[in-house]
């Protein structure tokens, strides 16, 4: 069954705490992503990685890096978060890179992470 | 850089009347064009892709036609269903970086 999954679900951190989100997939996608998600803001993609150590900047970068050791392991980490971090995060795999009728990004459940 | 814009805010239907929610984008290119769905509490699902023919992707009694000429790609359903109360986005791929770039998305909610 193909599945993105994401751990923890729900997550509470002190401010200037370090955060680690992780994200696998087990359908050996090459391209990976994290979005977080606020009200009337939509879906921002903060990091997209098309492979191993293959990493490249979203849209709202600042605040986050990310890791990817594994092709099928992605994470997101938050070096000494921040209140207004608090969001919800997805991740998200797709088979290859690039528009294709068969590109559309499959997403895990989403993190609940609050930066208190 | 690819930008999409979406019916703003919250549309609000009666059960059975039609939907239609607009979707045009901004692109230096034909990109490929996604509507995903996501109900209250879970992930973005898939709800349709665009094909580079002439065929009319549908999904759910859902359909949307991409129209170049015009740079949109609308979601249609004939009759509304309390089920259909969601958030919806539409998105475009960007060039050759499988960069997918959400919109603010629209919410639809739909009354008995």
């Amino acid at each position: 069954d193909m599945k993105v999954t994401q751990m923890p679900r729900y997550l509470i951190k002190r401010m200037g705490e370090n955060v680690l989100l992780e994200c696998g997939q087990d359908m050996s996608h090459e391209t990976m992503y994290w979005y977080r998600q606020d009200p009337g803001l939509g879906l921002q993609l903060i990091y997209i990685s098309y492979d191993v150590d293959s990493n490249s900047e979203g849209d709202i970068p600042k605040g986050y890096r990310v890791s990817r050791k594994k092709r099928e392991h992605f994470s997101l980490i938050l070096d000494s978060a921040k209140t207004n971090q608090t969001s919800v995060y997805f991740c998200a795999s797709s088979l290859y890179r690039g528009g294709g009728n068969n590109q559309a990004p499959l997403f895990g459940e989403g993190t609940r992470l609050s930066v208190l | 850089g690819d930008s999409v814009t979406q019916t703003e805010g919250l549309v609000t239907l009666t059960e059975g009347l039609p939907v239609m929610l607009n979707c045009t984008y901004q692109s230096t290119y034909s990109p490929f064009l996604f509507w995903y769905v996501q109900h209250l509490n879970e992930a973005p699902k898939l709800l349709l892709k665009s094909f580079t023919d002439n065929k009319r992707p549908e999904h759910q009694g859902f359909h949307a036609t991409l129209h170049k000429s015009s740079s949109s790609f609308h979601l249609q359903k004939s009759s509304a269903q309390l089920s259909d109360s969601a958030l919806y986005y539409c998105a475009p791929t960007g060039a050759n970086t499988g960069k997918l770039t959400f919109g603010h998305g629209t919410i639809l909610r739909v009354h008995p």
